[in-house]
């Protein structure tokens, strides 16, 4: 049974549509965050939830929505999908904040 | 300049050669994280560390808090050991993100 899973891996779509990617963990941790990786395979934190309660917004255009509707998923919606949302999205979970995190797989969103 | 400052950034090794990756980082810190990217890239945590060395397998990572510089070392390696590295922080407090690297690629041919 996988960990934290994401879908769906792969997302193809066209400028200005809406889209969602759902994350789901299955090992009981209070934290969950979400992660964009650029086309330079750079890293950086989206979002934190800790009890579905919002801890984190890393400045991101309000275009990206998470909801948490427990503490064992966190989705993101985006609206308004841009080329410049191309990316790798990975959602994390830990035990507690700033303990080892655990990646889902990725999903490689491509805006055309 | 990004906090987290990994080198080199690209390392290419021969089977059975000793590899060290270093990351220096300017911000005060609650940890210090090193993850695996492999080429189809999922991401795996392999230690997370706030002071002296932790050992798993053929994995080393040590941390030195008052030069704020870590270092993984693989012993032995192999071909399979090819994948990005990653260092990360986290900087405590009510807010622990974690701020990355760039990433280490390391080959490893057989």
């Amino acid at each position: 049974d996988t960990a934290v899973s994401q879908t769906p891996k792969y997302l193809v779509t066209q400028m200005g549509n809406d889209k969602s990617i759902k994350c789901e963990q299955n090992l009981g941790h209070d934290t969950m965050y979400w992660y964009k990786q650029d086309s330079k395979k750079f890293l950086k934190i989206m979002f934190s939830y800790n009890n579905k309660e919002l801890i984190i917004n890393e400045t991101v255009p309000n275009r990206f929505s998470p909801k948490s509707p427990d503490k064992a998923h966190l989705n993101l919606h985006i609206n308004s999908l841009e080329l410049g949302d191309s990316a790798v999205y990975f959602c994390a979970s830990s035990s507690l904040t700033g303990n080892i995190q655990y990646f889902g797989a990725g999903t490689r969103l491509s805006v055309l | 300049k990004n906090e987290v400052e990994q080198s080199p950034q690209n390392l290419t090794a021969q089977e059975g050669e000793f590899i060290t990756i270093n990351c220096s980082y300017s911000v005060g810190i609650s940890a210090l994280h090193w993850l695996q990217q492999h080429p189809g890239g999922g991401i795996v945590s392999l230690f997370m560390l706030s002071s002296g060395k932790k050992k798993h397998g053929r994995l080393i990572a040590t941390i030195n808090i008052q030069e704020k510089h870590s270092s993984l070392h693989i012993t032995a390696s192999h071909p399979r050991d090819s994948a990005v590295y990653i260092c990360a922080v986290s900087s405590g407090g009510s807010n622990y993100k974690l701020t990355f690297g760039k990433g280490t690629l390391l080959t490893v041919n057989p």
